[in-house]
């Protein structure tokens, strides 16, 4: 089966310009998560969808950060406008269900904000 | 909340050694501990996983503890393969796993010279 797919793979913009970074889950899975990945660091909960509506994103920071899953399925995340703090790998994951399901993870997209 | 710890941060080893990885977990009701393999500009790939029930769970060359009591958990991988080079990361759920959330470790970056 196909695995998460995400893009652009890579993205490079200035502080304050704004950027969009689109998922496509695995084929059935209910449930998507993006994820931030500063450089030397693990994996950090940005925002975890159940089908469109949102379970967690008490770690997104909202006045600069938005998300949504139209349909249940593809998903976009956007930063408007970008600080030189969110240069980093945004990832996508999806599993069959929310709890006690494997998370699965895309290639990822590298931001670099200059 | 959760705090996931992990150690070594960097773990240089002989092919055919043995590499160990170690994490410990402060949230007592953390019932799902997968590990993940990260490789230069890909998504983290999940290698094995394990649930509170079980003590140690075994998949060809890699092997997982558990030891519930002292909240910690470790990777073992037997006869190291060049291959095996990557950054390994550990994880945690957040509570009893019934959302799904991971807490993520800060990676070990494992070299495996031939």
């Amino acid at each position: 089966e196909a695995g998460v797919a995400q893009s652009p793979r890579y993205k490079i913009i200035e502080k304050r310009q704004s950027v969009a970074f689109w998922c496509n889950p695995i084929s059935g899975h209910a449930t998507l998560y993006w994820y931030q990945q500063i450089l030397g660091q693990g994996p950090k909960l940005l925002i975890q969808f159940q089908n469109n509506g949102v379970v967690d994103d008490s770690q997104l920071p909202k006045d600069r950060f938005s998300a949504e899953r139209l349909k249940g399925v593809d998903s976009t995340l956007k930063i408007q406008p970008a600080k030189l703090e969110d240069s980093a790998v945004y990832l996508c994951a999806s599993s069959a269900g929310g709890g006690g399901y494997e998370q699965y993870f895309g290639p990822g997209t590298r931001l670099t904000v200059t | 909340g959760e705090n996931v710890e992990q150690h070594p941060s960097t773990l240089s080893v002989q092919e055919g050694d043995s590499a160990v990885i170690k994490c410990t977990y402060s949230d007592s009701a953390s019932n799902y501990f997968p590990w993940y393999k990260q490789e230069l500009g890909k998504g983290p790939q999940l290698i094995i996983d394990i649930r509170s029930n079980v003590g140690e769970k075994k998949d060809q060359r890699i092997a997982v503890t558990l030891n519930k009591t002292a909240k910690h958990f470790s990777l073992h991988i037997t006869e190291t393969q060049p291959e095996d080079s990557a950054v390994y990361f550990c994880a945690a759920s957040q509570g009893d796993n019934q959302g799904g959330k991971l807490i993520f470790g800060q990676g070990t970056e494992l070299s495996v010279k031939p």
